[in-house]
């Protein structure tokens, strides 16, 4: 199994401006994505986080808007980018290992923008 | 792109009593099923998974269906206890040669009442 911490936990932002959010494993897993949960809502893939290489971004979701970086098999980040109040929603990072289907996931971070 | 829908939304039980969630794929292809609990302020958990090949796998107080010929997948929780009020989803994985993909269902918020 493997630990996913995310920081920040929470945060409230003013539209316009960026916040990065930080994903950590406590060991390597192959896969690493993305996903925007609304409350009461399932849950939204955004990208795929490659390591070494770009993100694979789902239909609707684009790099400029949520840059993606994973440097290492533990560690990648994600930023929301010129934020706008539709993007209020958690976000949650998870990891899969080698062929396993199972994913685990982190607490996910809570952004408000006003 | 490929849905995963659940009959219902909410569903409240007796503590003690038995707990059946649905949920509904669209994909026959589809090679593995996962269901997650989350909690409140929580990233989803893993409860228990099912390959494509079975029609039934039980864990503890957990048991999933997998009847492929209505293409429906259902979670039974057994006594059920008040830290199983939780949101449960379920996901549909298929296999490409690129890798996983993830389709999460909408979602039941299980409430327990003691």
């Amino acid at each position: 199994s493997a630990v996913i911490s995310q920081k920040p936990s929470r945060d409230i932002c003013q539209r316009g401006t960026s916040l990065t959010i930080q994903c950590q494993v406590d060991s390597q897993v192959t896969m690493m994505f993305w996903y925007r949960q609304q409350p009461g809502q399932s849950l939204t893939l955004i990208a795929t986080a490659n390591q070494g290489s770009e993100a694979t971004y789902e239909s609707g979701f684009v790099i400029d808007k949520f840059p993606i970086s994973r440097p290492n098999l533990t560690f990648s980040t994600l930023t929301v980018s010129n934020m706008s109040p539709e993007d209020s929603s958690i976000y949650l990072c998870s990891g899969s290992m080698g062929i396993s289907y199972e994913q685990y996931f982190g607490p996910g971070t809570r952004l408000t923008v006003t | 792109g490929e849905s995963v829908g659940l009959h219902l939304p909410t569903l409240s039980v007796q503590e003690g009593d038995n707990s059946i969630i649905n949920c509904a794929y669209s994909n026959s292809a589809s090679d593995y099923f996962i269901w997650y609990k989350q909690e409140s302020g929580k990233g989803p958990q893993f409860i228990i998974d099912i390959r494509s090949n079975m029609d039934k796998r039980q864990g503890q107080r957990v048991t999933v269906l997998l009847n492929k010929t209505v293409k429906h997948l259902s979670l039974q929780i057994a006594a059920t206890q008040p830290g199983d009020s939780a949101v449960y989803f379920c996901a549909e994985i298929l296999s490409y040669n690129t890798g996983n993909q993830f389709y999460f269902g909408t979602g039941t918020s299980l409430t327990v009442i003691p």
